[in-house]
């Protein structure tokens, strides 16, 4: 099956930092990926979606200007936590749509902001 | 907003028992697919049900779908302690993945 990767997979930063989280196909182009968030015993919330070349779409309640999104390739999309506070720690899952089949999920990214 | 909805939420189960699992959803749907979450870890995919079909196996696993009553079941057979995990199940309909609140299974020896 395709495979997505996720960097780094845990991540601990004082709060006011930024933290970049990489979401990459490694075997298959992306034109769409999607981000997720996971609180502790909740389900995956879709953040925004990502799209190779243009400006991402946001979901309802998510900053857009807190959560930086870049799709700057086919393969590569990144999530910037701009000024992480401990409430956005978190679990960050994305996921890449392969051209007509479904979507395959990255590993996660933990975050703690202390 | 979340679609799907899982129930129960969580179960509790011996070894060797079958555990069955609900999911109701509310649109129309392309396919409905079902995940496992183990505590802190990532997803794994476990099988995908499209709309037009009503039944699917995969291994232990049996996965139905009644669009008309717009639900899902998954049913794990015979299970074993590895199966602890959170199951959750995600509607697919053309655009990012709806997942339920999940169910939360308990396999004991």
């Amino acid at each position: 099956g395709a495979v997505v990767s996720q960097h780094p997979s845990w991540v601990i930063c004082k709060s006011g930092t930024s933290v970049k989280i990489e979401c990459r196909s490694l075997d298959f182009q992306a034109t769409t990926m999607f981000w997720y968030r996971q609180f502790p015993k909740q389900s995956l919330m879709l953040m925004a979606t990502s799209n190779e070349g243009s400006k991402a779409t946001y979901e309802q309640g998510v900053e857009k200007d807190k959560f930086l999104i870049n799709h700057a390739s086919l393969t590569l999309s990144t999530l910037t936590v701009t000024s992480a506070h401990p409430e956005d720690s978190s679990f960050y899952i994305c996921s890449a749509h392969r051209v007509r089949e479904t979507q395959y999920f990255g590993p996660g990214t933990r975050l703690l902001v202390l | 907003s979340q679609q799907g909805e899982e129930d129960p939420q969580a179960l509790s189960i011996q070894e060797g028992e079958n555990a069955t699992m609900n999911c109701s959803y509310k649109t129309s749907i392309n396919n409905l697919q079902w995940y496992r979450q183990n505590s802190g870890r990532g997803l794994v995919h476990l099988i995908l049900i499209r709309s037009n079909e009503r039944e699917k196996h995969s291994g232990r696993l049996r996965v139905t779908l009644d669009t008309s009553k717009k639900s899902s079941s998954l049913l794990i057979t015979a299970s074993r302690a590895a199966d602890t995990a959170s199951y959750f199940c995600a509607t697919d309909s053309g655009y990012a993945l709806n997942f339920g609140k999940g169910t939360s299974l308990l396999v004991t020896p």
